[in-house]
């Protein structure tokens, strides 16, 4: 049963401090998304990737968030500077693109506390 | 961009009745519509998606329903159970691969 795998599951650190969140997709899926969930917020997408190029990250706040895909099995988001506003929950899904073809299946999520 | 509105926002059965959980969105160029389930502290998990070719799609005790004209489509719950207690999540994409565009979820209680 391939999953979605993300590290860390939890994270606490004190505001300023770097944090980066990887992401492992399932294999074959060529497309990759960050979100976050809050309470206000609920769901919010932050970016994608497509064969491992950006494809929208319209969600993302650039100047202290980016995400990257190194290879076709690793994704990352980080933060830097983090802020304890940036508390939340951050998913990664993966799935195949196209269509007709596929869904999103999400990971466990980083559970991020910045204090 | 796309817009997902969610109604209701909190709904509480008797177990066994039904529960209905209501999605309209504002693109109509949007023609995927996954439904997930989320446990507290687990990740969403995908139940039931519906594309626009089609109007209703049934799993055992789960249904939607997809009206493209009036731009809304449904989550039926039949025979509610315990288990069923989650928050629930709509979501509109133009393609299955494509970004999703979440509603604000429905917070389901089956009582015993």
């Amino acid at each position: 049963d391939a999953r979605v795998t993300q590290t860390p599951r939890h994270k606490v650190t004190e505001m300023g401090q770097e944090v980066t969140m990887r992401c492992q997709p399932i294999l074959g899926h060529n497309t990759v998304f960050w979100y976050r969930q809050t309470m206000m917020q609920g769901l919010e997408l932050l970016a994608y990737f497509r064969n491992r190029a950006p494809l929208d990250d319209s969600g993302m706040p650039k100047d202290r968030f980016s995400a990257e895909m190194p290879d076709a099995t690793l994704a990352t988001l980080k933060i830097q500077p983090s802020e304890p506003r940036d508390s939340a929950v951050y998913f990664c899904a993966s799935g195949l693109g196209g269509v007709g073809v596929g869904t999103q299946y999400f990971g466990p999520g980083t559970r991020l506390l910045v204090l | 961009g796309e817009n997902v509105e969610q109604h209701p926002s909190t709904l509480s059965v008797q177990e066994g009745d039904s529960a209905v959980i209501k999605c309209t969105y504002s693109d109509s160029a949007s023609n995927y519509f996954p439904w997930y389930k989320q446990e507290l502290g687990k990740r969403p998990q995908l139940i039931i998606d519906i594309r626009s070719n089609v109007g209703e799609k049934k799993d055992q005790r789960i249904a939607v329903t997809l009206n493209k004209t009036a731009k809304h489509f449904s989550l039926h719950i039949t025979e509610t159970q315990p288990e069923d207690s989650a928050v629930y999540f709509c979501a509109a994409s133009k393609s299955s691969g494509d970004k999703l565009t979440f509603g604000t979820g429905t917070r389901l209680a089956v009582r015993p």
